[in-house]
């Protein structure tokens, strides 16, 4: 079985500051690694995956994560947030042999104040 | 339209009731899937269709009866609801249904229901 734990559930940041998201997850089996966007009344947007190879990715917006196997982590990083990254941020894993099975943690609302 | 489209997107009922939420995609994908997202708790998958055949019930109440009649139409009929129901119901596609290859979810914007 999978879990995803995402310990923020809300991060403020003032605008152009860096900030970082984290995300760790325990698996049995190896897993496929996400992070997905919601703004206000709209679904569910991919921001980045890791798939394979490199283990950091970048994303749409600015976002990059870092794959860290040994820690079981996956965090979100932005090096400077605008008020429209205000949203909130899922993590999220599936099973390499079962990969239409995505695993979600809680959310992190990320709150940008001018 | 575009993408993944669900209507309604806001839903009052009471526990009577009975209403349908209706998805539609217009990705030509062949797998769609529907999510329930209750306030504090994670994203839980709750029904996978592939090519019009249900391949995955994640354990829910037999009161959510989904429909697929076709692979760009998916819906979730209710009846009998209770209040913890009170949750946004997210509707998916991918391309395909894969156990090991990898099919992007794209996701519509959600049924905003209240069970009173």
């Amino acid at each position: 079985a999978q879990s995803v734990t995402q310990l923020d559930s809300q991060v403020p940041v003032f605008e152009e500051a860096p900030v970082e998201l984290r995300c760790n997850y325990s698996s049995s089996v190896s897993v496929y690694l996400f992070w997905y966007v919601q703004y206000p009344n709209q679904g569910l947007q991919l921001l980045l995956k890791y798939l394979s190879g490199s283990t950091l990715v970048k994303g749409i917006n600015g976002f990059e994560a870092e794959f860290n196997k040994s820690q079981t982590s996956f965090h979100l990083r932005k090096p400077s947030v605008h008020i429209s990254d205000t949203a909130e941020y899922f993590c999220a894993v599936s099973p390499m042999d079962s990969s239409y099975k995505l695993i979600f943690g809680s959310g992190t609302r990320l709150l940008v104040r001018p | 339209e575009t993408g993944v489209t669900q209507t309604p997107r806001h839903l009052v009922m009471g526990m009577t009731n009975k209403k349908s939420l209706k998805c539609e995609q217009h990705l030509g994908h062949n797998a769609m899937y529907w999510y329930k997202q209750s306030a504090k708790k994670p994203l839980e998958l709750m029904f996978v269709y592939s090519l019009e055949e249900r391949v995955e019930n994640n354990s829910v109440p037999s009161r959510f009866s989904p429909e697929c009649p076709n692979s760009s139409h998916l819906f979730l009929h209710l009846h009998t609801l209770q209040p913890e129901d009170s949750a946004l119901y997210l509707c998916a596609s991918s391309q395909d249904w894969t156990g090991t290859l990898y099919n992007e979810q794209f996701f519509g914007p959600g049924t905003r229901l209240t069970v009173l």
